[in-house]
């Protein structure tokens, strides 16, 4: 299976911030990338695929780069919803993975 | 607007079996594949399986061979994961999710999501 990984996985921050999250896969993934938000109590949402598309409706201070094994994902000015926790996910495989997960929680 | 909604929590013991469901509306069922995720309280995502809801072909993770049944009836738009043989480890939210694409040969991450259900495993 492609592992994936993720840095930091946790993440001090304030509103209007600039925040950035790497992951990283075990083995070149191209675009396949998708990153994910979940809320507490909430399911996951899609925010981005082929690593750097913007979902339908997700705004657009979020953005996300890279291809082969390593990947951003980037909030620009963070804004109160935004604090949750962040999943990357592979899809080059059949056997999709996630990565472990970033929260960023308010300083 | 699309909905995919899971049948409620269940507490069960250990070694015995449970069959969560999801039921799809305001979309073509077989279009569209169907994952199940689960999430242990506090931890991250594990993606268990797969299932084209146009022939029913089936992918599973490999820790879970074995012990998990994806499964789909076309009559009703509804996706079924049965896990067997519980443990206190599968203890965890499941949530069905929505393959993003349509082609059954490809794979996608996942656009719309299940609210969840909360199987508990306790003696």
């Amino acid at each position: 299976d492609i592992q994936m990984t993720q840095s930091p996985s946790t993440l001090s921050a304030s509103v209007g911030d600039r925040v950035t999250i790497t992951c990283r896969a075990s083995q070149s993934i191209k675009n396949w990338l998708a990153w994910y938000q979940q809320r507490p109590g909430k399911a996951p949402k899609l925010l981005i695929y082929e690593a750097s598309t913007l979902e339908t409706d997700v705004p657009s201070r979020f953005s996300g780069s890279g291809s082969g094994t390593e990947f951003t994902l980037t909030i620009n000015s963070l804004r109160p919803d935004d604090f949750a926790t962040y999943y990357c996910q592979q899809y080059a495989s059949w056997f999709r993975t996630f990565g472990p997960g970033t929260k960023i929680h308010m300083k | 607007q699309v909905q995919l909604v899971q049948s409620g929590a269940e507490v069960t013991k250990p070694g015995a079996s449970v069959k969560v469901s999801c039921t799809t509306s305001d979309y073509t069922f077989t279009t569209y594949g169907i994952n199940w995720v689960r999430q242990a309280p506090g931890q991250g995502l594990e993606w268990m399986g797969w299932i084209s809801t146009q022939n029913g072909n089936t992918n599973y993770a490999q820790n879970l061979q074995g012990r998990v049944t994806i499964s789909a009836d076309t009559s009703t738009s509804t996706a079924y994961m049965e896990l067997r043989s519980l443990r206190s480890d599968d203890t965890a939210f499941y949530y069905c999710a929505r393959d993003l694409g349509s082609y059954s040969g490809g794979t996608y991450p996942f656009d719309y999501w299940g609210q969840g259900t909360l199987i508990t495993v306790s003696s």
